[in-house]
């Protein structure tokens, strides 16, 4: 199974950056996910890492240590509709469950 | 349109009346999966399907039922709804299990039993 942490809540000023951590213990490993959950909708897909390293789309970047079980999503430009919730999601290694953790809720304040 | 569709979108029920969500995907996805959605707790996997006839328990199958009779729907059902079940389902599909296919979510079914 899977043990996935990160903090409940963040609070950030519109234009700043913020740094949503996740960390992981799992028998085994196959991809992590970062999904954006609005308020009363369905999560969506911001990214995906499967190798070590940055992956940078846009305003959003997504790092992955799989030797230290550790993910962050890194926001930049905060903009007010960025308040949401931020799902981090482990995929093991059978290739069909993905974990989530409970999520981070983000609030930008103008 | 690519979509995940859920119906219906809001139900109340009584406890012990059985019900059926339905799950319906038009992207010809092989994968499809239910979560429950709670304060707290985040997204856990209640049944997942990796194709027609295929089905498994995810982390918190108790109380639930699904089929999976054709390739676009999953239901879920409740035979004998008890108030713990009280939640936001969602529904989702993917394409396969190769490694960096996301899941497309459906809207949400937000359950509530008396």
């Amino acid at each position: 199974g899977q043990n996935i942490d990160q903090p409940t809540e963040m609070t950030a000023t519109e234009g700043a950056i913020v740094q949503i951590n996740c960390t992981y213990q799992t028998s085994g490993f196959n991809g992590l996910f970062w999904y954006q959950q609005h308020a009363g909708e369905a999560p969506t897909f911001l990214s995906y890492n499967v190798l070590d390293g940055l992956e940078e789309k846009g305003r959003f970047s997504s790092f992955l240590s799989r030797s230290k079980g550790y993910s962050y999503l890194l926001l930049k430009e905060l903009q007010m509709k960025d308040s949401a919730s931020y799902l981090c999601a482990v995929r093991d290694s059978n290739d069909y469950k993905l974990s989530f953790g409970a999520g981070t809720t983000v609030t930008v304040r103008a | 349109e690519a979509q995940v569709t859920q119906n219906p979108r809001y139900l109340i029920t009584v406890t012990g009346k059985k019900l059926t969500v339905t799950c319906s995907q038009n992207m010809n996805h092989e994968y499809m999966s239910w979560y429950r959605q709670d304060p707290g707790l985040g997204l856990r996997q209640i049944y997942y399907s990796m194709n027609v006839e295929v089905t498994d328990k995810g982390d918190v199958p108790e109380g639930y039922k699904v089929s999976r009779k054709e390739k676009r729907n999953f239901p879920l059902i409740l035979e004998s709804p008890s108030p713990n079940q009280t939640s936001l389902y969602f529904c989702a599909s993917r394409k396969g299990a190769k490694l960096k296919e996301t899941q497309y979510f459906g809207p949400g079914t937000r359950l509530l039993v008396l």
